[in-house]
């Protein structure tokens, strides 16, 4: 596609409940990011893919955080019985290839709150 | 400490004023990035830099490797760049270090 695209947009749910957000990057893009921005914070790094590489999970905040990406394009990142300090922007960014001097194209986000 | 910090981290400007917004990191980088945020949260690269300045349009971008600083010039200020400027930094791998963002907001 035209730029990276997520979905929803926007999502309410209820404590306790299961979510899944989704990514899709940029045609041919091989690395893929997801982010999370709490109300007022940075940006803080959740999960990175790299074509078949295993990915680095490392910014996980709980077991409750999974990511998959299938096919080496499109991710869902699932959040297990949420909580309400999972309320934020979820952000999903991809890039051509990884390093640190690729240019990262971002989507719009999926607004999660969780009442 | 933060990173990354930025400043300031609000700015009003009157519309046609000159604005700079500074980024300061205290990490050995590979690439700064400049980021814009719109309400509702939609990210758009600006600028990505290794050395030197850069220059598009209205947007200015210039880094100084040695003092580990770059700001964001931002010429004949218009209401519809009114957003959140984010800097971020590559420290040799594919993670961002991301500043919090300055909230600018430009009067008609």
């Amino acid at each position: 596609g035209a730029g990276v695209s997520q979905s929803p947009s926007n999502k309410v749910t209820e404590k306790g409940k299961d979510v899944e957000l989704r990514c899709d990057p940029i045609s041919g893009h091989t690395a893929l990011y997801w982010y999370r921005q709490s109300l007022g914070q940075g940006l803080e790094f959740l999960i990175y893919f790299q074509g078949n590489s295993a990915p680095d999970k490392s910014g996980l905040p709980s077991d409750r955080f999974s990511a998959e990406r299938t096919g080496g394009s499109v991710s869902t990142l699932t959040i297990q019985r949420t909580q309400q300090e999972d309320s934020a922007v979820y952000l999903c960014a991809s890039s051509l290839m990884a390093g640190a001097n690729t240019e990262a194209f971002f989507g719009q986000g999926t607004r999660l709150t969780v009442v | 400490k933060n990173e990354v910090e930025q400043s300031p981290q609000n700015l009003t400007a009157q519309e046609g004023e000159f604005i700079t917004i500074n980024c300061s990191y205290s990490v050995g980088i590979s690439a700064l990035h400049w980021l814009q945020q719109h309400p509702g949260g939609g990210i758009v690269s600006l600028f990505m830099l290794s050395s030197g300045k850069k220059k598009h349009g209205r947007l200015i971008a210039t880094i100084n490797i040695q003092e580990k600083h770059s700001s964001l010039h931002i010429t004949a200020s218009h209401p519809r760049d009114s957003a959140v400027y984010i800097c971020a930094v590559n420290s040799g791998t594919y993670k961002y270090i991301f500043g919090t963002g300055t909230r600018l907001k430009v009067l008609a």
